[in-house]
């Protein structure tokens, strides 16, 4: 089965710049989808088809993907950014989730 | 406001069966396909199935192919969920949530659903 690998853990200072990288096979003829989770709260959606923000999504999410990487980066990192981050692709009509990125900003 | 509301909390004992429901709204509810998926404690994001509200079609994760029913009622616009033979470890909350632009735009509150004896 299909599978995504991200970093358990992430930090960035306040007001840098953070990337959090989700690695699978073949991943240049997926669309990569991103959340964010809030502890306590459903998670929402803030990159969708590699690099499309959601309306209400902060130009400073952003995404790519190329090889077999894709890559959030959150600019200009705040304090509410602080969260789990989850990378998610299809494999045929099922849904495959990374295990998640845990953000800490310093 | 387009909306997924999902049902209450539960608590099961093992081996008995949970069901729960997740009401759309403000949406026409045959657009859009419908998942649902889980999180254990401290864990991260699970897929579990798909359900087409048009057709009723649905594909599970094999891991939930024989305990999982994902079925919906197109005239009160509300998705289920039922799990049979419930074990300690589904102890989660679970999610509805909807595709519209490829991706899961729209989430339901979550349901925790507690298996304890």
């Amino acid at each position: 089965s299909y599978e995504l690998t991200q970093p358990l853990s992430v930090s960035v200072a306040l007001g840098q710049t953070a990337s959090i990288t989700c690695g699978g096979n073949n991943f240049g003829r997926k669309n990569v989808h991103w959340y964010q989770q809030k502890p306590g709260q459903a998670p929402v959606l803030v990159i969708f088809r590699d690099g499309n923000r959601p309306s209400g999504i902060p130009e400073r999410f952003s995404g790519s993907n190329s090889g077999n990487t894709a890559t959030l980066t959150i600019s200009r990192a705040q304090a509410g950014d602080e969260a789990d981050y989850y990378c998610q692709v299809w494999d045929g009509s099922s849904g495959i989730f990374g295990g998640g990125t845990k953000l800490t900003v310093l | 406001q387009v909306q997924l509301v999902q049902s209450g909390a539960e608590v099961k004992k093992p081996g008995a069966s949970v069901k729960v429901s997740c009401k759309a709204s403000e949406y026409t509810f045959t657009s859009y396909y419908l998942h649902w998926v889980r999180q254990a404690p401290g864990q991260g994001l699970e897929w579990m199935g798909v359900i087409n509200p048009r057709g009723g079609n649905t594909i599970y994760a094999q891991k939930f192919q024989d305990r999982l029913t994902v079925t919906r009622d197109t005239s009160t616009t509300t998705l289920y969920m039922e799990m049979s033979s419930l074990r300690y470890e589904d102890t989660a909350v679970y999610y509805c949530a909807g595709v519209m632009s490829d991706a899961f735009d729209l989430w339901g509150q979550g349901t925790m659903v507690t298996v304890s004896s």
